[in-house]
């Protein structure tokens, strides 16, 4: 079946290390985002990608970092820079076309800890 | 800059009951696309019903409906006959097209809903 996987479900990170969390998805979307979750929050857009090669700052990308060399593939990096990295991590695509009703479609999430 | 509010933090709804959660947005373009999601506790985002600026009629899916005021700018959420199932964090979220091509889906904080039986 066609979907997003997000790796690790959970991941833990101790002060001063960068991590990454793994996104991939087979759906043949352009467009994949990076969101983050704190508990009782809504969504936070981090980074997002429409092409290869190609990403944009979302709202709060200070800490993170990103890179899109596959079209399948757009892992999220947590570096030693983001001083409050526990949340919850959602990843998501869409299809990249003009104004549709086509959703994003999101995995199931990583969440993250400091040790 | 588009926003996006969600005024209700916490709703109880009696199992079999109607509800409504609301959501208003702010923005300055006459093209946009507005989403309501689902959240349990497992932490999945469930895409429940879209509705588009220039559709006139508002989105049904099953037992949601999207309350589309256009002049209010509100996009309200029903939910009728309310399940146990139906438990679970909601989230209105907007998309907009900015420069470039690129998009931006920007997210409220969403509403928890508890249906009680």
């Amino acid at each position: 079946d066609g979907g997003i996987t997000q790796s690790p479900k959970y991941l833990f990170r101790k002060e001063g290390q960068n991590v990454t969390l793994s996104c991939e998805q087979n759906l043949n979307h352009d467009a994949m985002y990076w969101y983050r979750q704190d508990p009782g929050q809504g969504l936070r857009l981090i980074y997002y990608s429409q092409i290869v090669n190609d990403f944009q700052k979302g709202d709060i990308a200070e800490g993170y970092s990103v890179s899109r060399e596959k079209k399948e593939s757009f892992p999220l990096t947590v570096t030693s820079a983001q001083k409050n990295p526990t949340a919850f991590y959602l990843c998501a695509s869409s299809i990249k076309t003009g104004w549709d009703n086509q959703p994003q479609h999101f995995g199931d999430g990583t969440r993250l800890s400091i040790l | 800059a588009q926003k996006i509010t969600q005024t209700q933090p916490g709703m109880f709804v009696q199992e079999k009951e109607a509800v409504t959660l609301d959501c208003t947005y702010d923005t300055s373009d006459q093209s946009y696309g507005l989403f309501w999601y689902k959240q349990p506790s497992s932490g999945e985002m469930i895409f429940l019903i879209y509705q588009g600026s220039y559709d006139e009629q508002n989105a049904t899916e099953g037992r949601y409906s999207l309350n589309f005021q256009k002049a209010r700018k509100s996009a309200n959420l029903v939910i009728s006959a309310s399940q146990l199932g139906d438990s679970a964090m909601y989230f209105c979220a907007m998309r907009e097209h900015l420069s470039g091509g690129y998009q931006k889906v920007t997210f409220g904080t969403g509403t928890k809903l508890q249906v009680i039986p």
